[in-house]
Protein backbone atom coordinates (compact mmCIF):
# COMPACT_ATOMS: atom_id res chain seq x y z
CA UNK A 1 0.00 0.00 0.00
CA UNK A 2 0.61 3.90 -0.57
CA UNK A 3 1.99 4.90 2.48
CA UNK A 4 4.03 7.97 4.20
CA UNK A 5 6.25 7.66 7.42
CA UNK A 6 7.58 9.56 9.41
CA UNK A 7 9.34 7.94 12.19
CA UNK A 8 10.44 10.35 14.57
CA UNK A 9 7.26 11.31 16.42
CA UNK A 10 9.07 13.71 18.79
CA UNK A 11 12.20 15.28 18.24
CA UNK A 12 14.30 17.71 20.78
CA UNK A 13 17.36 19.71 19.90
CA UNK A 14 19.27 22.46 21.48
CA UNK A 15 18.99 26.10 19.78
CA UNK A 16 22.03 26.32 17.17
CA UNK A 17 22.22 22.65 16.89
CA UNK A 18 21.43 20.98 13.38
CA UNK A 19 18.29 19.80 12.55
CA UNK A 20 17.66 16.30 10.02
CA UNK A 21 13.69 15.04 10.03
CA UNK A 22 13.42 11.77 8.15
CA UNK A 23 10.32 11.07 5.13
CA UNK A 24 10.45 8.22 3.56
CA UNK A 25 7.30 6.55 0.71
CA UNK A 26 6.72 3.78 -0.68
CA UNK A 27 5.69 4.59 -4.17
CA UNK A 28 5.98 2.95 -7.32
CA UNK A 29 7.19 5.52 -9.45
CA UNK A 30 8.57 9.17 -8.11
CA UNK A 31 5.92 11.28 -6.59
CA UNK A 32 5.85 15.71 -5.97
CA UNK A 33 7.35 15.40 -2.16
CA UNK A 34 6.39 18.53 -0.37
CA UNK A 35 6.82 19.43 3.65
CA UNK A 36 4.73 21.69 6.02
CA UNK A 37 5.04 23.00 9.63
CA UNK A 38 2.19 23.65 11.73
CA UNK A 39 2.37 25.98 14.36
CA UNK A 40 -0.24 25.41 17.42
CA UNK A 41 -3.99 27.39 16.49
CA UNK A 42 -2.02 28.07 12.79
CA UNK A 43 -2.49 26.40 9.43
CA UNK A 44 -0.30 23.99 7.89
CA UNK A 45 2.87 26.31 5.99
CA UNK A 46 4.85 25.15 2.98
CA UNK A 47 7.91 24.47 3.32
CA UNK A 48 9.70 23.61 0.56
CA UNK A 49 8.57 21.39 -2.41
CA UNK A 50 10.15 18.93 -5.34
CA UNK A 51 8.25 17.96 -8.22
CA UNK A 52 11.37 17.44 -10.61
CA UNK A 53 15.14 18.20 -11.22
CA UNK A 54 18.07 19.32 -8.02
CA UNK A 55 17.50 16.69 -5.83
CA UNK A 56 18.86 19.09 -2.94
CA UNK A 57 15.43 21.90 -2.72
CA UNK A 58 15.63 25.22 -0.83
CA UNK A 59 12.95 26.26 1.31
CA UNK A 60 11.93 29.37 3.33
CA UNK A 61 13.21 30.08 7.06
CA UNK A 62 16.70 28.08 5.94
CA UNK A 63 14.87 24.83 5.79
CA UNK A 64 16.52 22.25 2.78
CA UNK A 65 15.60 19.08 1.69
CA UNK A 66 16.69 16.26 -0.49
CA UNK A 67 15.48 14.23 -2.32
CA UNK A 68 16.93 10.37 -2.14
CA UNK A 69 15.54 8.27 -4.87
CA UNK A 70 17.63 5.17 -3.86
CA UNK A 71 16.20 5.81 -0.38
CA UNK A 72 13.15 6.59 -1.38
CA UNK A 73 13.55 9.27 0.83
CA UNK A 74 13.14 13.12 1.70
CA UNK A 75 14.60 14.31 4.83
CA UNK A 76 14.36 17.91 5.84
CA UNK A 77 17.45 19.57 7.49
CA UNK A 78 18.65 22.75 8.70
CA UNK A 79 21.66 24.01 9.89
CA UNK A 80 21.12 25.41 12.68
CA UNK A 81 18.15 25.89 15.12
CA UNK A 82 16.06 28.61 15.97
CA UNK A 83 13.71 28.60 18.89
CA UNK A 84 11.10 29.70 16.69
CA UNK A 85 11.08 26.55 14.71
CA UNK A 86 9.36 24.32 17.80
CA UNK A 87 6.09 23.31 15.67
CA UNK A 88 5.27 19.92 14.23
CA UNK A 89 6.55 19.13 10.69
CA UNK A 90 4.57 17.18 8.20
CA UNK A 91 5.86 15.51 5.01
CA UNK A 92 3.09 14.88 2.46
CA UNK A 93 3.56 13.22 -1.03
CA UNK A 94 1.56 13.33 -4.22
CA UNK A 95 1.73 10.94 -6.43
CA UNK A 96 2.54 11.76 -9.75
CA UNK A 97 -0.13 13.43 -11.65
CA UNK A 98 -2.54 13.61 -8.80
CA UNK A 99 -4.02 16.21 -6.99
CA UNK A 100 -4.02 14.21 -3.68
CA UNK A 101 -1.63 14.32 -0.76
CA UNK A 102 -0.87 11.63 1.85
CA UNK A 103 0.51 12.86 4.87
CA UNK A 104 3.03 11.01 7.60
CA UNK A 105 1.86 11.17 11.14
CA UNK A 106 4.01 14.08 11.60
CA UNK A 107 7.23 14.78 13.75
CA UNK A 108 6.72 17.58 17.04
CA UNK A 109 10.23 19.33 17.02
CA UNK A 110 11.31 20.85 20.87
CA UNK A 111 13.83 23.31 20.67
CA UNK A 112 15.91 23.95 24.06
CA UNK A 113 17.27 27.02 24.99
CA UNK B 1 0.01 35.81 -1.16
CA UNK B 2 -2.41 32.05 -0.93
CA UNK B 3 -3.97 32.64 2.18
CA UNK B 4 -6.35 30.65 2.92
CA UNK B 5 -9.30 31.36 5.44
CA UNK B 6 -10.92 29.16 7.95
CA UNK B 7 -14.15 29.70 9.93
CA UNK B 8 -14.84 29.21 12.70
CA UNK B 9 -11.76 28.03 14.59
CA UNK B 10 -13.63 26.20 17.46
CA UNK B 11 -17.55 25.26 17.97
CA UNK B 12 -18.74 23.48 20.20
CA UNK B 13 -22.44 21.89 19.64
CA UNK B 14 -24.88 19.34 20.66
CA UNK B 15 -25.15 16.44 19.99
CA UNK B 16 -27.88 16.19 16.99
CA UNK B 17 -27.64 19.63 15.54
CA UNK B 18 -25.50 20.68 12.21
CA UNK B 19 -22.37 22.57 11.96
CA UNK B 20 -21.23 24.45 9.50
CA UNK B 21 -17.12 25.38 8.51
CA UNK B 22 -16.23 27.96 5.87
CA UNK B 23 -12.87 27.80 4.20
CA UNK B 24 -12.14 31.41 1.82
CA UNK B 25 -8.99 31.44 0.10
CA UNK B 26 -8.81 35.56 0.24
CA UNK B 27 -6.27 36.03 -2.24
CA UNK B 28 -6.60 33.62 -5.15
CA UNK B 29 -9.26 31.45 -7.06
CA UNK B 30 -8.96 27.88 -6.14
CA UNK B 31 -10.44 25.42 -8.59
CA UNK B 32 -9.71 22.93 -5.81
CA UNK B 33 -10.48 22.46 -2.29
CA UNK B 34 -10.08 19.61 -0.24
CA UNK B 35 -11.34 19.01 3.20
CA UNK B 36 -9.16 16.68 5.66
CA UNK B 37 -9.96 15.26 9.21
CA UNK B 38 -6.66 14.93 11.96
CA UNK B 39 -7.45 13.34 15.04
CA UNK B 40 -4.69 14.10 18.10
CA UNK B 41 -1.38 12.96 17.43
CA UNK B 42 -2.19 11.46 14.03
CA UNK B 43 -1.83 12.50 10.31
CA UNK B 44 -4.34 14.44 8.45
CA UNK B 45 -6.47 12.24 6.80
CA UNK B 46 -8.46 13.40 3.41
CA UNK B 47 -11.52 13.70 3.67
CA UNK B 48 -13.35 14.54 0.23
CA UNK B 49 -11.75 17.11 -2.46
CA UNK B 50 -14.02 19.50 -4.00
CA UNK B 51 -14.06 21.20 -7.31
CA UNK B 52 -15.93 24.57 -8.30
CA UNK B 53 -19.33 24.01 -9.60
CA UNK B 54 -19.32 20.17 -8.87
CA UNK B 55 -20.08 17.44 -6.49
CA UNK B 56 -17.33 16.96 -3.93
CA UNK B 57 -15.67 13.26 -4.55
CA UNK B 58 -15.41 11.85 -1.32
CA UNK B 59 -12.69 9.13 -0.03
CA UNK B 60 -13.48 5.78 0.94
CA UNK B 61 -15.70 5.41 4.42
CA UNK B 62 -16.19 9.07 4.67
CA UNK B 63 -20.23 9.34 4.73
CA UNK B 64 -21.43 12.62 2.30
CA UNK B 65 -25.12 12.74 3.98
CA UNK B 66 -23.02 13.70 6.82
CA UNK B 67 -20.01 15.63 5.86
CA UNK B 68 -22.10 17.81 3.23
CA UNK B 69 -19.52 19.83 0.83
CA UNK B 70 -20.22 23.04 -0.94
CA UNK B 71 -17.78 24.98 -3.23
CA UNK B 72 -20.31 27.26 -4.83
CA UNK B 73 -17.75 29.88 -5.99
CA UNK B 74 -13.78 30.20 -6.85
CA UNK B 75 -13.16 31.31 -3.28
CA UNK B 76 -15.69 29.79 -1.41
CA UNK B 77 -16.00 25.89 0.33
CA UNK B 78 -18.14 24.95 3.10
CA UNK B 79 -17.87 21.41 5.06
CA UNK B 80 -21.09 21.15 7.12
CA UNK B 81 -21.54 18.22 9.58
CA UNK B 82 -25.26 17.00 9.67
CA UNK B 83 -26.65 15.93 12.63
CA UNK B 84 -23.22 16.17 14.92
CA UNK B 85 -22.22 13.22 17.43
CA UNK B 86 -19.29 13.08 19.90
CA UNK B 87 -17.44 10.89 17.51
CA UNK B 88 -17.66 13.50 14.79
CA UNK B 89 -15.46 15.48 17.40
CA UNK B 90 -12.13 16.49 15.44
CA UNK B 91 -9.96 18.76 14.17
CA UNK B 92 -11.35 19.68 10.63
CA UNK B 93 -8.56 21.43 8.07
CA UNK B 94 -9.36 23.13 4.52
CA UNK B 95 -6.95 23.53 1.73
CA UNK B 96 -7.30 25.57 -1.48
CA UNK B 97 -5.36 24.57 -4.56
CA UNK B 98 -3.48 27.36 -6.55
CA UNK B 99 -3.36 26.81 -10.20
CA UNK B 100 -4.43 24.17 -12.36
CA UNK B 101 -2.19 21.16 -13.51
CA UNK B 102 -0.92 18.19 -11.53
CA UNK B 103 1.62 20.28 -9.82
CA UNK B 104 -0.29 21.93 -7.47
CA UNK B 105 0.33 23.35 -4.63
CA UNK B 106 -2.14 23.08 -1.55
CA UNK B 107 -2.25 26.22 0.99
CA UNK B 108 -3.99 25.43 4.32
CA UNK B 109 -6.44 27.09 6.53
CA UNK B 110 -5.52 27.27 10.32
CA UNK B 111 -8.70 24.66 11.33
CA UNK B 112 -11.46 24.13 12.86
CA UNK B 113 -11.58 22.58 16.40
CA UNK B 114 -15.32 20.86 16.48
CA UNK B 115 -16.39 19.45 20.44
CA UNK B 116 -19.89 17.70 19.79
CA UNK B 117 -21.31 17.26 23.64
Amino acid sequence: AQSVTQPDIHITVSEGASLELRCNYSYGATPYLFWYVQSPGQGLQLLLKYFSGDTLVQGIKGFEAEFKRSQSSFNLRKPSVHWSDAAEYFCAVAPSGTYKYIFGTGTRLKVLA
Amino acid sequence: GAVVSQHPSWVICKSGTSVKIECRSLDFQATTMFWYRQFPKQSLMLMATSNEGSKATYEQGVEKDKFLINHASLTLSTLTVTSAHPEDSSFYICSASKGGGAKNIQYFGAGTRLSVL
